[in-house]
């Protein structure tokens, strides 16, 4: 289970707080994604980088933001801005090339507003 | 947009039995498509994936079908065991990004 971690395993916020979210991978991906997971809603992308010091927004972007300043990391922060963050979180990193290649997942942090 | 259509979104079989999840996509220029098994509580992990230049890829009791024209491909799992129980999410690749477009899931359920 090495190569990409994700710490906290479970993180409690009160409303109105930010928290970053942690997803370090030592694969030497050059992209990685964070995804969200919600209950019969699969995986939904939030942010995306293929190369350091760039990134893109996915489909649910607002209400969170990234970095992207080593290879190795990719924080993920939930601002107060976000009004239902309650979810499951995964970070995914990938080789870059001329084709896909699979992505690997990490073991995900578990996020609760209370 | 870009979209994945995943089918059914339970499946309960017996044990021994064939199960079959079904996905379409929109987006005709996606080249890649994996298919991914989540336990409950565990991070996905891909058991197997197809590229659009072939129609069928086996690996041992697990097969994946595409069809390119009609934009759909599929997961077939055959003598099914209990240990085969979880969630399994398709994916399609973007032809306009490089990110996947992920299906709503499926909640296959082996019984004994």
């Amino acid at each position: 289970d090495g190569g990409i971690t994700q710490s906290p395993k479970y993180l409690f916020r009160k409303e109105g707080q930010n928290v970053t979210l942690s997803c370090e991978q030592n694969l030497n991906h050059d992209a990685m994604y964070w995804y969200r997971q919600d209950p019969g809603q699969g995986l939904r992308l939030i942010y995306y980088s293929q190369i350091v010091n760039d990134f893109q927004k996915g489909d649910i972007a607002e209400g969170y933001s990234v970095s992207r300043e080593k290879k190795e990391s990719f924080p993920l922060t939930v601002t107060s801005a976000q009004k239902n963050p309650t979810a499951f979180y995964l970070c995914a990193s990938t080789s870059s090339g001329r084709y896909y290649n699979e992505q690997f997942f990490g073991p995900g942090t578990r996020l609760t507003v209370l | 947009g870009e979209n994945v259509e995943q089918h059914p979104s339970t499946l309960s079989v017996q044990e021994g039995d064939s199960a079959v999840i079904k996905c379409t996509y929109s987006d005709s220029a996606s080249n890649y498509f994996p298919w991914y098994k989540q336990e409950l509580g565990k991070r996905p992990q891909l058991i197997i994936d197809i590229r659009s230049n072939v129609g069928e890829k086996k690996d041992q009791r697990i097969a994946v079908t595409l069809n390119k024209t009609a934009k759909h491909f599929s997961l077939h799992i055959t003598e099914t065991q209990p240990e085969d129980s979880a969630v399994y999410f398709c994916a399609a690749s973007s032809g306009a990004t490089n990110k996947l477009i992920f299906g709503t899931g499926t909640l296959l359920a082996v019984q004994p």
